[in-house]
C-alpha cells in the first residue's frame, strides 16, 4: 500500500542548512508536499513539486525529487531558531488528491 | 482572504457521547478533506468530497464516524457513541480542485 517514511529527528545549529529526507511508495502520484506544523498550531503548506519536476526553489527552501529512487529532500539555508517545528512529507494519491504523510521530522535548531 | 476555519477549537466529551466537528473552507474551493492527527498513528485521511460528487469515505475508521457537506461549502463530522481511541485533532482542509490542499487550525478532541 502506500506509504511514507521520514526520519525522526534533526537537530543543526543556527545559521547551518537542514537537509530533511522522505521517501515514498506510491510512483503515481501527481504532487508531494511539504508541511510546516509549529507547536499546538495545524498544518501550514511550506512548498510542494510536480512530479515531473527534479527540483523547486522557494527563497531558503530548495525541494529535490528523485522520481526514480522515490526520494524527496527539503533543504532549508541559513535555518533559523524559528524553523524549528515538525515536518511532514506528504504524497497526493489518486483522483481524490488525498495525502498520505510521514510522521514527521522534528527539527531542533540550537542557537 | 479567510483561510479554513474549524470549531470548537477544542471539545471534552464523556465515552459514548456524540459529538459534531465543523469546519468552514476557503470560499470558492470545491473539495474539502478531513484528517485525524494521533500520537498513535500520525496524520490519517478520514474522508474527501468534491463538488456533488459522492465522497470518499475510505478512511473512516468505522461507522461511528461520518461526515456531510452541505450546500458544497460547510462540513460537519459526527463521531457517534465516542470511545476513548477517538481521543486526536482532527483537521479540515479544502482545495481548489485536487491539489493544494490548506488545513485549518484543527479541532482537539479529548473523550475521558
Amino acid at each position: 500500500g502506500e506509504d511514507v517514511e521520514q526520519s525522526l529527528f534533526l537537530s543543526v545549529r543556527e545559521g547551518d542548512s537542514s537537509v530533511i529526507n522522505c521517501t515514498y511508495t506510491d510512483s503515481s502520484s501527481t504532487y508531494l508536499y511539504w508541511y510546516k506544523q509549529e507547536p499546538g498550531a495545524g498544518l501550514q503548506l511550506l512548498t510542494y513539486i510536480f512530479s515531473n519536476m527534479d527540483m523547486k526553489q522557494d527563497q531558503r527552501l530548495t525541494v529535490l525529487l528523485n522520481k526514480k529512487d522515490k526520494h524527496l529532500s527539503l533543504r532549508i539555508a541559513d535555518t533559523q531558531t524559528g524553523d524549528s517545528a515538525i515536518y511532514f512529507c506528504a504524497e497526493s494519491i489518486g483522483n481524490t488528491g488525498k495525502l498520505i504523510f510521514g510522521q514527521g521530522t522534528t527539527l531542533q535548531v540550537k542557537p | 482572504g479567510a483561510g479554513v476555519s474549524q470549531s470548537p477549537s477544542n471539545k471534552v466529551t464523556e465515552k459514548g457521547k456524540d459529538v459534531e466537528l465543523r469546519c468552514d473552507p476557503i470560499s470558492g474551493h470545491t473539495a474539502l478533506y478531513w484528517y485525524r492527527q494521533s500520537l498513535g498513528q500520525g496524520l490519517e485521511f478520514l474522508i474527501y468530497f468534491q463538488g456533488n460528487s459522492a465522497p470518499d469515505k475510505s478512511g473512516l475508521p468505522s461507522d461511528r464516524f461520518s461526515a456531510e457537506r452541505t450546500g458544497g461549502s460547510v462540513s460537519t463530522l459526527t463521531i457517534q457513541r465516542t470511545q476513548q481511541e477517538d481521543s486526536a485533532v482532527y483537521l479540515c482542509a479544502s482545495s481548489p480542485l485536487t491539489d493544494t490542499q490548506y488545513f485549518g487550525p484543527g479541532t482537539r478532541l479529548t473523550v475521558l
